[in-house]
């Protein structure tokens, strides 16, 4: 099946400071997905970016689809960005779902 | 709006008891339904999925099942329990429009 390698697998920071976040994925997807998992574990959805670039306030994503790629740009972090960044692959399977593959993840600490 | 709800929020079973968790979606008609497990390293695991009521597939081998009485109800179930079914579980809806996962709170399941 799919791979779906992130990097770096941990990450700590000083509030203020930007960061980058990669997603390396080894086949060709119909779809990509960024999530942040609070403390709490819910997963809170980022961006839908199969391709190109978006903007959210301080978070920005990009995807070159051609080179198997996805990266989340956090800047000007805060304490309240802490958690745990996952990147997902979408397969379309037969029929009308699609499933998805996830990474580890990246463990990003923010300290005050 | 779309709102997923998954109860309860956390669960403690002896090994070789039953197990029952349930998802509900509101909002949307004919979701797809999804259940992801992730175990202490982080990462996410697909389990089943489904496209309509009585319609499931499974992912991985192993000892849960699944079940989707109702178009907006999704059920995880065993028998009996193992100490390796610990984890944090998490349903998941999205439609074939979409494109989009959007996940729910999650339970944590703890097998002594």
């Amino acid at each position: 099946g799919i791979q779906v390698e992130q990097s770096p697998p941990d990450l700590i920071l000083q509030e203020g400071a930007n960061s980058t976040l990669r997603c390396n994925f080894s086949d060709s997807v119909n779809n990509l997905q960024w999530f942040h998992q609070n403390p709490w574990g819910q997963l809170i959805n980022l961006f839908y970016i199969p391709s190109g670039t978006k903007q959210n306030g301080r978070l920005s994503a990009t995807t070159v689809a051609t080179e198997r790629y996805s990266l989340l740009y956090i800047s000007s972090s805060q304490t309240t960005d802490s958690g745990v960044y996952f990147c997902a692959v979408g397969l379309r399977g037969g029929g009308s779902n699609y499933k998805l593959t996830f990474g580890k993840g990246t463990l990003l600490t923010v300290n005050p | 709006s779309q709102t997923i709800h998954q109860w309860p929020a956390t669960l403690v079973q002896p090994v070789g008891s039953p197990l029952s968790l349930e998802c509900t979606v509101e909002g949307t008609s004919n979701p797809n339904l999804y259940w992801y497990r992730q175990a202490a390293g982080r990462g996410l695991q697909l389990l089943f999925y489904s496209v309509g009521i009585g319609q499931i597939s499974s992912e991985v081998p192993q000892n849960l099942s699944a079940s989707r009485p109702q178009d907006r109800q999704f059920i995880l179930s065993s028998k009996k329990l193992l100490l390796s079914d610990s984890g944090f579980y998490l349903c998941a809806w999205g439609t074939a429009s979409t494109d989009t996962q959007y996940f729910g709170p999650g339970t944590r399941l703890t097998v002594l």
